[in-house]
């Protein structure tokens, strides 16, 4: 099973404000991506771990941006001081290894800034 | 800054017409992979593929790689309501970093 859940499904927040996203795969997989999107855009890269490495930041990632994977399991994304054009969706994924290379994706954290 | 252009951005047709998105782009990638993506969902791989001038079928849709390695088609036949959504081709280099379209919002009209 290879499915990807991710908490909250929507935040509201003021402009200012933290926020922490959540990313729970099922099942283990060494590589997980964190992607930003906005509405009827392809996703947009932003960093990935290889077990608990961070090996990538996309420069979409400014400072205020940290992501974490203690354990090479779930990961965790927070935004410090919001800005509203931190205003998208953010998903995770999982790689599983294969022929395609196939990546699984939750469904998304929906992100207002006010 | 998106590495892949996808065109057109947005189609809306009649159930049963026939259909083509191009998704372009001036690197070369190990493999393509191209997905659908419904409201409130992450997206869903549709099919990968990894050779120059590949042609994969998937019941009426229909996916080519082109020669080059640096630009796809995905075609749809007689489509469906059920085709409805946003379809996203993915360039794949040989770190497995991926690299997203701009996107093509589909919607067929019953």
């Amino acid at each position: 099973d290879t499915g990807v859940s991710q908490n909250p499904r929507h935040k509201i927040t003021k402009r200012g404000q933290n926020v922490t996203f959540r990313c729970d795969p099922i099942s283990e997989h060494n590589r997980l991506y964190w992607y930003r999107q906005t509405l009827g855009q392809g996703p947009e890269f932003l960093t990935y771990f290889q077990n608990e490495a961070q090996l990538e930041k996309s420069r979409l990632l400014s400072d205020r941006f940290s992501a974490e994977r203690p354990k090479g399991s779930f990961s965790t994304l927070e935004i410090q001081r919001t800005e509203q054009g931190d205003s998208a969706m953010y998903l995770c994924a999982v790689l599983q290894e294969g022929d395609d290379n196939e990546q699984f994706f939750g469904p998304g954290t929906r992100l207002t800034v006010l | 800054t998106q590495l892949l252009e996808q065109s057109p951005q947005f189609l809306s047709i009649q159930e049963g017409e026939n259909l083509t998105v191009y998704c372009n782009s001036s690197s070369v990638f190990s493999s393509l992979q191209w997905y659908r993506q419904e409201p409130g969902e992450g997206p869903v791989l549709l099919v990968t593929v990894v050779t120059g001038g590949e042609v994969k079928k998937l019941k009426r849709l229909t996916f080519q790689f082109g020669d080059a390695r640096k630009d796809s088609s995905l075609h749809i036949t007689a489509a469906q309501p059920g085709d409805t959504g946003l379809y996203l081709c993915a360039g794949v280099d040989t770190g497995n970093q991926f690299y997203f379209g701009t996107g093509t919002s589909l919607t067929v009209i019953p």
